[in-house]
Protein backbone atom coordinates (compact mmCIF):
# COMPACT_ATOMS: atom_id res chain seq x y z
CA UNK A 1 0.00 0.00 0.00
CA UNK A 2 1.00 3.57 -0.41
CA UNK A 3 0.15 6.45 1.78
CA UNK A 4 0.96 10.46 0.86
CA UNK A 5 1.24 13.06 3.53
CA UNK A 6 0.99 16.36 3.45
CA UNK A 7 1.26 17.73 6.90
CA UNK A 8 0.58 21.54 6.10
CA UNK A 9 -2.59 22.38 5.78
CA UNK A 10 -2.95 26.21 5.26
CA UNK A 11 0.12 28.44 4.21
CA UNK A 12 -0.17 32.15 4.49
CA UNK A 13 2.90 34.68 3.02
CA UNK A 14 3.52 38.02 1.87
CA UNK A 15 4.17 38.19 -2.27
CA UNK A 16 8.13 37.59 -2.79
CA UNK A 17 8.41 35.13 -0.11
CA UNK A 18 9.60 31.68 -0.69
CA UNK A 19 6.89 29.09 0.27
CA UNK A 20 8.30 25.54 1.09
CA UNK A 21 5.71 22.43 1.01
CA UNK A 22 6.30 19.48 2.52
CA UNK A 23 5.24 15.77 1.52
CA UNK A 24 6.07 12.64 2.97
CA UNK A 25 5.24 9.40 1.32
CA UNK A 26 5.09 5.63 2.05
CA UNK A 27 5.86 2.72 -0.24
CA UNK A 28 7.64 -0.40 -0.49
CA UNK A 29 7.93 -0.54 -4.21
CA UNK A 30 11.56 0.15 -5.65
CA UNK A 31 9.84 1.97 -8.77
CA UNK A 32 7.72 4.53 -8.25
CA UNK A 33 6.66 8.43 -9.60
CA UNK A 34 6.45 11.05 -6.91
CA UNK A 35 4.20 14.78 -9.02
CA UNK A 36 3.34 17.66 -7.71
CA UNK A 37 -0.19 19.18 -8.89
CA UNK A 38 -1.59 22.91 -8.63
CA UNK A 39 -5.58 22.95 -8.14
CA UNK A 40 -6.91 26.70 -8.65
CA UNK A 41 -10.19 27.47 -7.91
CA UNK A 42 -11.28 27.02 -11.52
CA UNK A 43 -10.93 22.92 -10.31
CA UNK A 44 -8.37 21.53 -12.80
CA UNK A 45 -5.47 19.97 -11.53
CA UNK A 46 -2.53 21.45 -12.93
CA UNK A 47 0.67 19.47 -13.34
CA UNK A 48 3.68 21.07 -11.88
CA UNK A 49 6.80 18.40 -11.93
CA UNK A 50 7.22 14.56 -11.56
CA UNK A 51 10.65 12.66 -10.22
CA UNK A 52 10.75 9.33 -10.71
CA UNK A 53 12.20 6.99 -7.46
CA UNK A 54 16.13 6.45 -9.49
CA UNK A 55 16.67 10.27 -10.07
CA UNK A 56 16.89 12.00 -6.93
CA UNK A 57 18.85 15.06 -8.47
CA UNK A 58 17.06 18.11 -7.12
CA UNK A 59 16.01 21.06 -9.61
CA UNK A 60 15.22 24.33 -10.70
CA UNK A 61 12.40 24.84 -13.10
CA UNK A 62 11.66 28.90 -13.31
CA UNK A 63 10.44 29.74 -9.64
CA UNK A 64 10.08 26.19 -8.96
CA UNK A 65 12.44 23.73 -7.14
CA UNK A 66 11.78 20.64 -5.40
CA UNK A 67 13.86 18.39 -3.09
CA UNK A 68 13.63 14.58 -3.40
CA UNK A 69 15.23 12.73 -0.23
CA UNK A 70 14.75 8.84 -0.70
CA UNK A 71 16.32 8.88 2.77
CA UNK A 72 13.67 10.32 4.47
CA UNK A 73 10.57 9.81 2.41
CA UNK A 74 10.13 13.63 1.36
CA UNK A 75 9.54 15.58 -1.52
CA UNK A 76 9.25 18.90 -0.60
CA UNK A 77 8.49 21.65 -2.71
CA UNK A 78 9.44 25.32 -3.06
CA UNK A 79 8.15 27.96 -4.61
CA UNK A 80 10.94 31.27 -4.75
CA UNK A 81 9.73 34.49 -4.81
CA UNK A 82 6.21 34.11 -4.69
CA UNK A 83 3.46 35.46 -6.72
CA UNK A 84 -0.71 36.40 -5.98
CA UNK A 85 -1.43 33.94 -9.12
CA UNK A 86 0.77 31.14 -7.07
CA UNK A 87 -2.63 31.13 -4.65
CA UNK A 88 -4.20 27.34 -4.89
CA UNK A 89 -3.93 24.58 -3.89
CA UNK A 90 -1.44 22.14 -4.05
CA UNK A 91 -1.36 18.23 -3.74
CA UNK A 92 1.75 15.78 -3.68
CA UNK A 93 1.21 12.31 -5.32
CA UNK A 94 2.65 8.88 -5.76
CA UNK A 95 2.53 6.20 -8.48
CA UNK A 96 3.83 3.08 -8.44
CA UNK A 97 5.88 2.04 -11.47
CA UNK A 98 3.70 -0.29 -12.98
CA UNK A 99 -0.11 0.93 -10.96
CA UNK A 100 -2.76 2.81 -12.66
CA UNK A 101 -3.72 5.02 -9.86
CA UNK A 102 -1.95 8.31 -8.00
CA UNK A 103 -2.28 8.06 -4.41
CA UNK A 104 -2.84 11.76 -3.21
CA UNK A 105 -2.26 13.67 -0.17
CA UNK A 106 -4.47 15.78 1.31
CA UNK A 107 -3.35 19.27 -0.30
CA UNK A 108 -1.97 22.35 1.13
CA UNK A 109 -3.48 25.47 0.65
CA UNK A 110 -1.61 28.24 -0.21
CA UNK A 111 -2.31 31.80 0.08
CA UNK A 112 -0.52 34.78 -1.21
CA UNK A 113 -1.37 37.86 -0.13
CA UNK A 114 -0.22 41.05 -1.79
CA UNK B 1 -3.71 20.05 -28.73
CA UNK B 2 -6.69 20.20 -26.97
CA UNK B 3 -6.64 18.86 -23.53
CA UNK B 4 -9.36 16.94 -21.03
CA UNK B 5 -12.43 18.35 -21.54
CA UNK B 6 -15.56 17.33 -18.92
CA UNK B 7 -19.25 17.52 -18.70
CA UNK B 8 -21.33 18.82 -16.97
CA UNK B 9 -19.50 21.59 -15.43
CA UNK B 10 -22.12 21.62 -12.38
CA UNK B 11 -24.89 19.10 -11.89
CA UNK B 12 -27.84 18.67 -9.17
CA UNK B 13 -29.37 15.47 -8.15
CA UNK B 14 -31.41 13.92 -5.90
CA UNK B 15 -30.61 11.45 -3.67
CA UNK B 16 -31.32 7.76 -5.40
CA UNK B 17 -31.26 9.26 -8.35
CA UNK B 18 -28.74 8.01 -11.68
CA UNK B 19 -26.18 10.48 -13.30
CA UNK B 20 -23.85 9.69 -16.14
CA UNK B 21 -20.46 12.27 -15.96
CA UNK B 22 -18.53 12.83 -19.61
CA UNK B 23 -14.98 13.09 -20.17
CA UNK B 24 -13.15 13.39 -23.71
CA UNK B 25 -9.58 12.56 -23.54
CA UNK B 26 -6.25 15.23 -24.49
CA UNK B 27 -5.45 14.14 -28.00
CA UNK B 28 -3.29 10.63 -28.58
CA UNK B 29 -4.27 9.94 -25.09
CA UNK B 30 -5.57 5.85 -24.87
CA UNK B 31 -6.30 5.63 -21.21
CA UNK B 32 -8.73 7.64 -18.49
CA UNK B 33 -9.07 7.88 -15.10
CA UNK B 34 -12.20 8.84 -12.81
CA UNK B 35 -11.55 10.59 -9.76
CA UNK B 36 -13.69 11.89 -6.84
CA UNK B 37 -12.94 14.97 -4.52
CA UNK B 38 -15.04 15.32 -1.93
CA UNK B 39 -14.55 18.99 -0.34
CA UNK B 40 -11.05 19.98 1.21
CA UNK B 41 -9.63 16.49 0.51
CA UNK B 42 -7.36 15.35 -1.76
CA UNK B 43 -8.67 12.97 -5.37
CA UNK B 44 -9.73 9.58 -4.43
CA UNK B 45 -9.18 6.99 -7.63
CA UNK B 46 -12.55 5.22 -8.75
CA UNK B 47 -11.07 3.62 -11.63
CA UNK B 48 -9.20 3.28 -14.92
CA UNK B 49 -9.82 2.18 -18.28
CA UNK B 50 -8.05 1.22 -21.47
CA UNK B 51 -8.67 -0.11 -24.57
CA UNK B 52 -12.35 -0.13 -23.25
CA UNK B 53 -11.88 -2.46 -20.30
CA UNK B 54 -11.89 -1.24 -16.20
CA UNK B 55 -7.92 -1.17 -15.77
CA UNK B 56 -8.28 -0.87 -12.25
CA UNK B 57 -10.57 0.20 -9.71
CA UNK B 58 -10.25 1.80 -5.99
CA UNK B 59 -12.36 1.55 -3.23
CA UNK B 60 -15.90 2.28 -4.64
CA UNK B 61 -18.82 0.11 -4.53
CA UNK B 62 -20.60 -1.23 -7.86
CA UNK B 63 -22.90 1.46 -8.14
CA UNK B 64 -20.03 3.68 -9.42
CA UNK B 65 -19.29 1.94 -12.97
CA UNK B 66 -17.92 3.23 -16.68
CA UNK B 67 -16.96 2.97 -19.78
CA UNK B 68 -14.45 3.71 -22.09
CA UNK B 69 -15.61 4.45 -25.98
CA UNK B 70 -12.98 3.97 -29.10
CA UNK B 71 -12.38 7.71 -29.21
CA UNK B 72 -11.00 7.02 -26.07
CA UNK B 73 -13.67 9.22 -24.38
CA UNK B 74 -15.25 8.16 -21.08
CA UNK B 75 -18.33 7.95 -18.84
CA UNK B 76 -18.74 7.74 -15.26
CA UNK B 77 -22.03 6.75 -14.02
CA UNK B 78 -23.22 6.40 -10.98
CA UNK B 79 -26.29 4.83 -9.76
CA UNK B 80 -28.61 5.51 -6.58
CA UNK B 81 -26.73 8.83 -5.26
CA UNK B 82 -26.44 9.00 -1.94
CA UNK B 83 -25.58 12.39 -0.04
CA UNK B 84 -21.45 11.64 0.86
CA UNK B 85 -21.55 11.38 -3.92
CA UNK B 86 -21.32 15.09 -3.60
CA UNK B 87 -17.91 15.85 -4.49
CA UNK B 88 -16.05 17.32 -8.00
CA UNK B 89 -15.15 14.27 -9.93
CA UNK B 90 -12.23 14.71 -11.90
CA UNK B 91 -11.26 12.93 -15.27
CA UNK B 92 -7.45 12.34 -16.33
CA UNK B 93 -6.15 11.18 -19.26
CA UNK B 94 -2.91 9.76 -20.19
CA UNK B 95 -0.86 7.91 -22.68
CA UNK B 96 -0.34 3.99 -21.42
CA UNK B 97 3.36 3.15 -20.18
CA UNK B 98 4.39 6.78 -19.87
CA UNK B 99 4.66 6.71 -16.52
CA UNK B 100 2.25 8.95 -15.41
CA UNK B 101 1.92 11.64 -17.87
CA UNK B 102 -1.93 12.73 -16.45
CA UNK B 103 -3.78 15.69 -18.04
CA UNK B 104 -6.63 16.42 -15.70
CA UNK B 105 -9.85 18.40 -17.15
CA UNK B 106 -11.77 20.51 -14.29
CA UNK B 107 -14.06 18.28 -13.08
CA UNK B 108 -17.86 18.19 -12.69
CA UNK B 109 -19.25 19.26 -9.49
CA UNK B 110 -22.07 16.93 -8.42
CA UNK B 111 -24.61 18.54 -5.50
CA UNK B 112 -26.59 15.24 -4.37
CA UNK B 113 -29.82 16.92 -2.24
Amino acid sequence: AQKVTQAQTEISVVEKEDVTLDCVYETRDTTYYLFWYKQPPSGELVFLIRRNSFDEQNEISGRYSWNFQKSTSSFNFTITASQVVDSAVYFCALNLGNDYKLSFGAGTTVTVRA
Amino acid sequence: ETGVTQSPTHLIKTRGQQVTLRCSSQSGHNTVSWYQQALGQGPQFIFQYYREEENGRGNFPPRFSGLQFPNYSSELNVNALELDDSALYLCASSLEGTGGGYTFGSGTRLTVV
